[in-house]
């Protein structure tokens, strides 16, 4: 099975700073045949289920905030808030769709204002 | 609008049988591959089980291979989880959501509010 290892477990960031949160591949999930990395992002918030940010590693999914971005290839992915605002604080998740199931998600960041 | 409702969430005894539903409305319910997803308290998420749009393939995740099937009813738009041989360790909010694609599961653009299994004696 593919793992997928976040990283920092949580962080605290200023009102209008950057945040950086790192998805890590315990192997490739790049499809050669595409060039597509299927990895998506989601955010949840308490309370809440989950909500897809991004898929292929950096399309952002209709009606997320451009502030969201996703970048990465192969095994290491990054999802950046550009500029934080109170309504993301969330705990961040990735999930690869690689292959044949199972599917698997990252562990979380959690994301508070500092 | 995409609405997903999850039911049949509640105390039940180890070893014990559940059936969850996922009523869906808002989209063309068989063209659509979905999936269950459960996270237990304070805990991250976990995919389940996933049919596929026909429903002519099903896929476990390795936790509950063999004690829990999954199925749809494309003519009453519904999804369904059969929870036998419950653990402990299967005490979990469960989600159910749509997928992006209609046969192989992928990734979700929609999710239900989720139901609440707790297996307790």
């Amino acid at each position: 099975d593919i793992v997928l290892t976040q990283s920092p477990d949580s962080l605290a960031v200023s009102l209008g700073e950057r945040a950086t949160i790192n998805c890590k591949s315990s192997q490739s999930v790049l499809y050669s045949s595409n060039n597509k990395n299927y990895l998506a992002w989601y955010q949840q918030k308490p309370g809440q289920p989950p909500k897809l940010l991004i898929h292929w590693a950096s399309t952002r999914e209709s009606g997320v905030p451009d502030r969201f971005s996703g970048s990465g290839s192969g095994t290491d992915f990054t999802l950046t808030i550009s500029s934080l605002q109170a309504e993301d604080v969330a705990v961040y998740y990735c999930q690869q769709y690689y292959g044949n199931p199972p599917l698997t998600f990252g562990g979380g960041t959690k994301v508070e204002i500092k | 609008e995409v609405q997903l409702l999850e039911s049949g969430g509640g105390l039940i005894q180890p070893g014990g049988s559940l059936r969850l539903s996922c009523a869906a409305s808002g989209f063309t319910f068989s063209s659509y591959a979905m999936s269950w997803v459960r996270q237990a308290p304070g805990k991250g998420l976990e995919w389940v089980s996933a049919i596929s749009g026909s429903g002519g393939s099903t896929y476990y995740a390795d936790s509950v291979q063999g004690r829990f099937t999954i199925s749809r009813d494309n003519s009453k738009n519904t999804l369904y989880l059969q929870m036998n041989s419950l653990r402990a360790e299967d005490t979990a909010v469960f989600y159910c959501a749509k997928d992006l694609q209609t046969e192989r599961p992928g990734r979700f653009d929609y999710w239900g509010q989720g139901t609440l299994v707790t297996v307790s004696s």
